[in-house]
């Protein structure tokens, strides 16, 4: 069965200061990849989408997967306090009808 | 962003009293999700359909909960009798292709 796990659990930066997630994961047929933010148990928002090794960016984020080493990466380029949530990683394998495996999250906080 | 629909926000029970929320998808999308997060933000899968069939349910949810997309009517689940466990954020999500999966903002059930 698919484990995802995220680390940290939480960080703290200074707005403006580059914020690096990271998400680990256990099937390497693995073969979607997706960064979601929530606000104060709200709704889930997508920031990115990755489906091979490499980079991904949209805005100001930044995917990196690397299924050798069964990693993805979430980098945030100038966070800013608005961008205070939790970070949610979801990995899905092909066949998997539809549905992702999520990690615990990570807690960003971006101070001013 | 994301256009699911869910309703209500929150949601107040007591023990055994019955709770049902309700959760349009986006229009087109054929599969929908339920899934759990706790406050510890893990989230735990329950049910997703295909237009108005089952894909995947847990165990849990044979139980007491119940769920069910008809055609022309919001998709809704149900808990026949809640429990102090059941609190929680409980999150719709829709997908038109596997890749993708959309959320609503969630009902926050609280049993008392």
């Amino acid at each position: 069965q698919q484990k995802v796990q995220q680390s940290p659990e939480s960080l703290t930066v200074s707005e403006g200061a580059m914020a690096s997630l990271n998400c680990t994961f256990s099937d390497g047929t693995s073969n979607n990849f997706r960064w979601y933010r929530q606000h104060s148990a709200k709704g889930l928002e997508v920031l990115v989408s990755i489906f091979s090794d490499g980079e991904k960016e949209e805005g100001r984020f930044t995917a990196h997967l690397n299924r050798a080493n069964l990693h993805v990466s979430l980098h945030i380029r100038e966070p800013q306090p608005s961008d205070s949530a939790v970070y949610l990683c979801a990995v899905r394998t092909s066949g998997g009808n539809y549905k992702p495996t999520f990690g615990k999250g990570t807690s960003l906080v971006v101070h001013p | 962003n994301s256009k699911v629909i869910q309703t209500p926000r929150y949601l107040v029970k007591g023990q055994g009293q019955k709770a049902k929320m309700r959760c349009i998808p986006e229009k087109g999308h054929p599969v929908v999700f339920w899934y759990q997060q706790n406050k510890n933000n893990e989230f735990k899968f329950l049910i997703n359909f295909q237009n108005q069939e089952v894909l995947q349910q847990i165990d849990m949810t044979e139980k007491r909960f119940s769920a069910e997309c008809p055609s022309n009517s919001p998709c809704s689940l149900e808990i026949q009798s809640s429990e102090a466990g059941d609190s929680a954020l409980y999150l719709c999500a829709s997908s038109l292709y596997p890749e993708e999966q959309y959320f609503g903002p969630g009902t926050r059930l609280t049993v008392l």
